[in-house]
């Protein structure tokens, strides 16, 4: 079975900061994992998603996520926090041959200007 | 690609009332996905679809759900005497077999009161 952990329901950074945002999971299968970001009142807007190959992932709006395998990480970060990034965001990972996902919990990012 | 388009946006009901959510998917994506998702969670798997034949339902998908893709294309979701705790947001997402991809809709917030 498959689970997300994500480490913090809350984190506030101010503008221009570093972002991190953590997240673990548990896998019994080589995972396929995901970042969403949810905009109050949206559905979900897929920030990134590793399947194979190459650990660093680069998504849109100037994320990243590096995939670990020995620490069971999949955590994301943004170098410079915009005010545009209060949001949302949700860690999953796919979970079974038909892809539906398993989501964390999620962690509200708020940018103080 | 107009994206995953679900109606209504919004739907405020009775209780014991039936409500009925429609899902157009990217068309040619054979693969549909329902979740729900409750204030302060991330979205949970409620059933899965591949073409016409729904494949997977989760334990949350009590008798009082029932989904149906009769075409393999559009997707309704059913709630029949809808009880308070099933104010969510439903969402309806989209992926290709062959071609990969994920995509989320905008959700159908609904509240019974």
């Amino acid at each position: 079975a498959q689970s997300v952990t994500q480490l913090g329901s809350h984190v506030s950074v101010s503008e221009g900061a570093l972002v991190l945002l953590r997240c673990n999971y548990s896998s019994s299968v080589p995972p396929y994992l995901f970042w969403y970001v949810q905009y109050p009142n949206q559905g979900l807007q897929l920030l990134l998603k590793y399947t194979t190959g190459a650990t660093l992932v680069k998504g849109i709006n100037g994320f990243e996520a590096e995939f670990k395998k020995s620490e069971t990480s999949f955590h994301l970060t943004k170098p410079s926090a915009h005010m545009s990034d209060a949001a949302e965001y949700f860690c999953a990972v796919s979970g079974g041959s038909q892809g539906n996902l398993i989501f964390g919990k999620g962690t509200k990012l708020s940018v103080k200007p | 690609d107009t994206g995953v388009s679900q109606n209504p946006r919004h739907k405020i009901t009775k209780r014991g009332q039936n409500v009925t959510f429609r899902c157009d998917p990217i068309s040619e994506h054979n693969r549909l996905y329902w979740y729900r998702q409750t204030l302060g969670q991330g979205p949970e798997f409620l059933t899965y679809f591949q073409n016409e034949a729904q494949l997977e339902k989760s334990r949350l998908l009590s008798d009082r759900f029932s989904a149906e893709r009769p075409k393999g294309s559009f997707s309704t979701l059913e709630i029949q005497r809808t009880e308070q705790g099933d104010s969510a947001m439903y969402l309806c997402a989209s992926s290709s077999s062959i071609k990969g991809g994920y995509t989320f809709g905008s959700g159908t917030r609904l509240t019974v009161v």
